[in-house]
């Protein structure tokens, strides 16, 4: 099983308020991944990073930003939280050096309300 | 269009049916050819892999990629009920150090697959 973690498993918050999802993994794998996922459509790439102070914007436009300052920690925050933002938001990780280096592991997801 | 196409179902099979799952595609540049199953309220975890075309087994999954076609099958045989899952093919150009396509997965949407005893 992957030990790669998400906090909080469930969030639902009033409209304007600023929020952080987290994401940790203790696998030390360089490359971390946002994904958004909503319901009967594909998984979006919003946000990835290389390494430490590495970021960089996914396909999908996300308003969320995010941060790497330690290899195991990649959180995502969002400034002021709208309707528009309810999804289930799925981190991931991989390890460029291993053989298996296609294979991305997942958290179980954040799955965000705005209401 | 979407890179990758998948019907998304819902699918629902007997115990012990065959199950076949597909996916088409329209970047010739993808070499990589994934499957990965999420459980509800679960994240996605790899499944099947595939380089290029060909087929690959894996006890009662198999995974079949026609390049050619742009056109990816995955085969469950003697489906079981621990199977119902979503089923997500996924794609990538490559995972050489570098680039700007370096570890990015494109994604299907994924197939709801429900298996009833």
């Amino acid at each position: 099983e992957a030990d790669i973690y998400q906090t909080p498993r469930y969030l639902v918050i009033g409209t304007g308020k600023k929020i952080t999802l987290e994401c940790s993994q203790t696998m030390g794998h360089d490359k971390m991944y946002w994904y958004q996922q909503d319901p009967g459509m594909e998984l979006h790439l919003i946000h990835y990073s290389y390494g430490v102070n590495s970021t960089e914007k996914g396909d999908l436009s996300s308003e969320s930003t995010v941060s790497r300052i330690r290899t195991e920690h990649f959180p995502l925050t969002l400034e002021s939280a709208r309707p528009s933002h309810t999804s289930q938001y799925l981190c991931a990780s991989s390890d460029p050096r291993d053989p298996r280096a296609y294979e991305q592991y997942f958290g179980p997801g954040t799955r965000l309300t705005v209401t | 269009q979407k890179e990758v196409e998948q019907d998304p179902g819902p699918l629902s099979v007997p115990e012990g049916a065959i199950v076949s799952l597909n996916c088409t595609y329209s970047n010739s540049a993808f070499q990589y050819f994934m499957w990965y199953r999420q459980y509800s309220r679960k994240g996605p975890e790899l499944l099947m892999y595939t380089y290029s075309s060909g087929n690959k087994e894996d006890g009662r999954f198999t995974a079949q990629v026609d390049k050619s076609s742009k056109y990816i099958s995955l085969f469950i045989r003697d489906s079981q009920p621990s199977d119902s899952a979503t089923y997500l093919c996924a794609m990538s150009a490559g995972f050489d150090a570098g680039g700007t396509s370096y570890g990015k997965l494109t994604f299907g949407q994924g197939t709801i697959l429900t298996v009833h005893p």
